[in-house]
Parts: structure tokens; C-alpha cells; sequence
């Protein structure tokens, strides 16, 4: 178990919806991460908090944006969603702080778009 | 420049035998390598990471070999297991930033 707890873990919606991802980082954890996992893409990083600020920012679209609370979770919106969308999002938390530490990833949220 | 690249792609070999799989970057920037683990279902799972400033590291049956002057990085398991079959991703980071993934190696042992 990594610490790093996301929901849901399965999400089945439509094109053109929006939907919520959630994270909870493990506890001490300041940056959290979202990443993309794709048949086609690998895992491709999306974005980047850091104690509730944004750090850095990957192939993350438009339709898609994220944010980081006072309590450390964060959460993913992702709208208009497009067939394309279908993928498994992670989230990995880790110490943070400009320093290389170990990113830990939750278990994921299968999102398919029918 | 962005790059990981690694190979293979997937990889089979017998209870005991050494499989190793390769990377190599090209943004001599990088300083942080780790390897990752993923079993179906699960969340990729740390396995062992290597600075530049050295070149080899072991953690159990687990090994990373890194050769700065040509830019690769690799994998080896020693005494591999059954329960060692999963998909194997090499990545790459600059500080604090963003990993680089891999492709993904998937290895399959037989008993």
C-alpha cells in the first residue's frame, strides 16, 4: 500500500461530460502529481502541486485542470470529455520541496468514455 | 530530448534466469532515475532509483547498472521469480520535476 488514495477507481460517463478525479496523498506528502496512462501514450505527466500551488505543467489539455487544497488533496477535472480521454490517471504524492524524492502512486481511477 | 527510451518491449525467461532491460536518455540534465513496477490493476510501485554520481546500485534481487557517458541506465534481477512478472518502467527526472516515463518492459518468468 503506498499511502496515495484515489476515487473513484472506476469512472464510466459519456462524451462531453465532466468529471472529478480525487487525491489523497500520503500523509507528509507536500507535491502531488497527475499522470496519464495511455495503450498508445505510456505514462505521460500532466501537472504538478506543490503545497497547494502549481509547479510544473506537462501535456495536460485544455479541458483539463487541477488544483491542490489546504488540506493537501487534490483533485483533476477533466470536461468535454472525447473518446481519447479514455485512459487510467494517477496521482503519486511525494515529500516535495525541490529536492528529488520518491514519487509513490495511488492504485489509479479507470476513466472510460462511451 | 525529452526521451526515455527502452527496450524490450516484453521479455521472457525461465525461474532464476537474469532478464535485463535497457534505457537511454539524452537530456544530459537528468539526475534522477528510478525504476518502477506494475502489477495489472495497480498503481506503478518504486523499485529502485540511482543519482549519476553512481554507477550501480543494488537493493535485493534488483540491480541498476548507469553509465553517464553513453546516457543508459539499466535493469538487472537476479534469481528471478514467478512473482516477478509485471511491467517494468524505466523514467528520468531533473530535479524536481515532472518523470520521464519509459515505454514499459513487460517480463513474464516461468516456473
Amino acid at each position: 500500500d503506498s499511502g496515495v488514495t484515489q476515487t473513484p477507481k472506476h469512472l464510466i460517463t459519456a462524451t462531453g461530460q465532466r468529471v472529478t478525479l480525487r487525491c489523497s496523498p500520503r500523509s507528509g506528502d507536500l507535491s502531488v502529481y497527475w499522470y496519464q496512462q495511455s495503450l498508445d501514450q505510456g505514462l505521460q505527466f500532466l501537472i504538478q502541486y506543490y503545497n497547494g500551488e502549481e509547479r510544473a505543467k506537462g501535456n495536460i489539455l485544455e479541458r483539463f485542470s487541477a488544483q491542490q487544497f489546504p488540506d493537501l488533496h487534490s483533485e483533476l477535472n477533466l470536461s468535454s470529455l472525447e473518446l481519447g480521454d479514455s485512459a487510467l490517471y494517477f496521482c503519486a504524492s511525494s515529500v516535495g520541496g525541490g529536492v528529488n524524492q520518491p514519487q509513490h502512486f495511488g492504485d489509479g481511477t479507470r476513466l472510460s468514455i462511451l | 530530448q525529452q526521451q526515455v527510451k527502452q527496450s524490450p518491449q516484453s521479455l521472457i525467461v525461465q525461474k532464476g534466469g537474469i532478464p535485463i532491460i535497457n534505457c537511454a536518455y539524452e537530456n544530459t540534465a537528468f539526475d534522477y532515475f528510478p525504476w518502477y513496477q506494475q502489477f495489472p490493476g495497480k498503481g506503478p510501485a518504486l523499485l529502485i532509483a540511482i543519482r549519476p554520481d553512481v554507477s550501480e546500485k543494488k537493493e535485493g534481487r534488483f540491480t541498476i547498472s548507469f553509465n553517464k557517458s553513453a546516457k543508459q541506465f539499466s535493469l538487472h534481477i537476479m534469481d528471478s521469480q514467478p512473482g516477478d512478472s509485471a511491467t517494468y518502467f524505466c523514467a528520468a527526472s531533473k530535479s524536481a520535476d515532472k518523470l520521464i516515463f519509459g515505454t514499459g518492459t513487460r517480463l513474464q518468468v516461468f516456473p
